[in-house]
């Protein structure tokens, strides 16, 4: 069975730093890219970005590139999202998603972590 | 770049048929998956490639697609499909991966 399981809840503040993580399992993780997916409060889905693991291949949405870094260790099955410096208008929350290829090259995405809830607030 | 354009709600009544839409100007070109979301959960897939259903989705879950308009088809909708629904669609080059702004169905 595939699963992806996310980091537990965060509450920040301002300023802090913060790397949020989705373990893999029930599948080959590095054969997979594994994307991050926000949606802040009674919000849609946004796509952040996502990482290949068999060559570290990265690729951001405009919209999140410079605001956030993605990376995974493939050693351990494990995606990360990672904040230098959060703001308040980070709060919300994130899913991690595979993101596999079907036909005709058209990629989607197939299984979701439960998501992590990112609160930040002075 | 590319957008995805759904209403904000759709309502039926126990039993009927709910119909929700999806209009883009690539998707004659591009497929369209739609995803469920219930209230605090994520997402689940219910359907892909157009008109594909993932195992596990009940048949009363179907998808189409007609020039600019996608369309998830919920044939004698329940209390339990009760949720916010996405479509979704990227060309196959992945530079433009896009999330309509989702709709939320109500059955009551």
């Amino acid at each position: 069975e595939v699963q992806l399981v996310q980091s537990g809840a965060e509450v920040k503040k301002p300023g802090d730093s913060l790397k949020i993580s989705c373990e893999g399992s029930g599948y080959s993780f590095s054969s997979y890219w594994i994307a991050w997916v926000r949606q802040m409060p009674g919000k849609g889905l946004e796509w952040m970005g996502m990482f290949y693991p068999p060559d570290s291949n990265i690729r951001y949405s405009p919209s999140f590139q410079g605001q956030v870094t993605i990376s995974a260790d493939k050693s351990i099955n494990t995606a990360y999202l990672q904040w230098s410096s959060l703001k308040a208008s980070d709060t919300g929350m994130y899913f991690c998603a595979r993101y596999r290829g079907g036909v005709g090259g058209y990629y989607y995405f197939d299984y979701w972590g439960q998501g992590t809830q990112l609160t930040v607030s002075s | 770049s590319f957008e995805l354009t759904q209403p904000p709600s759709v309502s039926v009544s126990p039993g009927q048929t709910a119909r929700i839409a999806c209009s883009g100007d690539a998707l004659p070109k591009q497929f369209a998956y739609w995803y469920q979301q219930k209230s605090g959960q994520a997402p689940v897939l219910v359907s892909y490639e157009d008109s594909k259903r993932p195992s596990g989705i009940p048949e009363r879950f179907s998808g189409s697609s007609s020039g600019t308009k996608a369309t998830l088809t919920i044939s004698g909708a329940q209390v339990d499909d009760e949720a916010d629904y996405y479509c979704y669609s990227t060309d196959n080059t992945d530079n433009h991966v896009v999330f309509g702004g989702g709709t939320k169905l109500t059955v009551l």
